[in-house]
């Protein structure tokens, strides 16, 4: 199993770019999130999904939207970025609600 | 006031020296979680608790509900437990969403 993959590792958007970050678990999690890491603020989390066609908005939820079509995929969209969406970003899936939660590697985004 | 709360922030300690990082909380929980981020980024969990003491080679963590209070103990430290250990914790009523603590970051010196 390859676990939770999230593509890109790194990107350069300028203001006003939109793009989307993708998520993937092989694992047949129902329960996927997106967080984002800034310095000083620990994890928050931006929107997540508790089965396919099922999501909702987390704590900092402008500015980004989800889909949830799949069970296995969980992209994050970002309709016009800002320079404050720089960031690192996790998605992390779990099979039980509030259960233990397996991490993709991170994307690095940094808005210009 | 954070929710959830960690202490040290930051920790360096000697190589075979034992550690305690402290989480504390001021909501009601249903399961609190310890992860280890590595310098690298990656995240991984730890241990999930509801009550008592969970142990994992020489990780030991132990949560006391009425206390709203959890600590991770590492024995016999090492520079390859350098890393930033985060405690997170799910609401009694919001089981989809975790509330993460700021992270402690530790170095261990050979």
């Amino acid at each position: 199993n390859a676990g939770v993959t999230q593509t890109p590792k790194f990107q350069v958007l300028k203001t006003g770019q939109s793009m989307t970050l993708q998520c993937a678990q092989d694992m047949n999690h129902e329960y996927m999130s997106w967080y984002r890491q800034d310095p000083g603020m620990g994890l928050r989390l931006i929107h997540y999904s508790v089965g396919a066609g099922i999501t909702d908005q987390g704590e900092v939820p402008n500015g980004y939207n989800v889909s949830r079509s799949t069970t296995e995929d969980f992209p994050l969209r970002l309709l016009s970025a800002a320079p404050s969406q720089t960031s690192v970003y996790f998605c992390a899936s779990s099979r039980l609600r509030g259960g233990i939660q397996y991490f993709g590697a991170g994307t690095r985004l940094s808005v210009l | 006031k954070n929710e959830v709360e960690q202490s040290p922030q930051n920790l360096t300690a000697q190589e075979g020296e034992f550690i305690t990082i402290n989480c504390s909380y001021s909501v009601g929980i249903s399961a609190l979680h310890w992860l280890q981020q590595h310098p690298g980024g990656g995240i991984v969990s730890l241990f999930m608790l509801s009550s008592g003491k969970k142990k994992h080679g020489r990780l030991i963590a132990t949560i006391n509900i009425q206390e709203k209070h959890s600590s991770l103990h590492i024995t016999a430290s090492h520079p390859r437990d350098s890393a930033v250990y985060i405690c997170a914790v799910i609401g009694e009523t919001s089981y989809d969403k975790v509330i993460f603590g700021p992270g402690t970051s530790l170095s261990v010196i050979p």
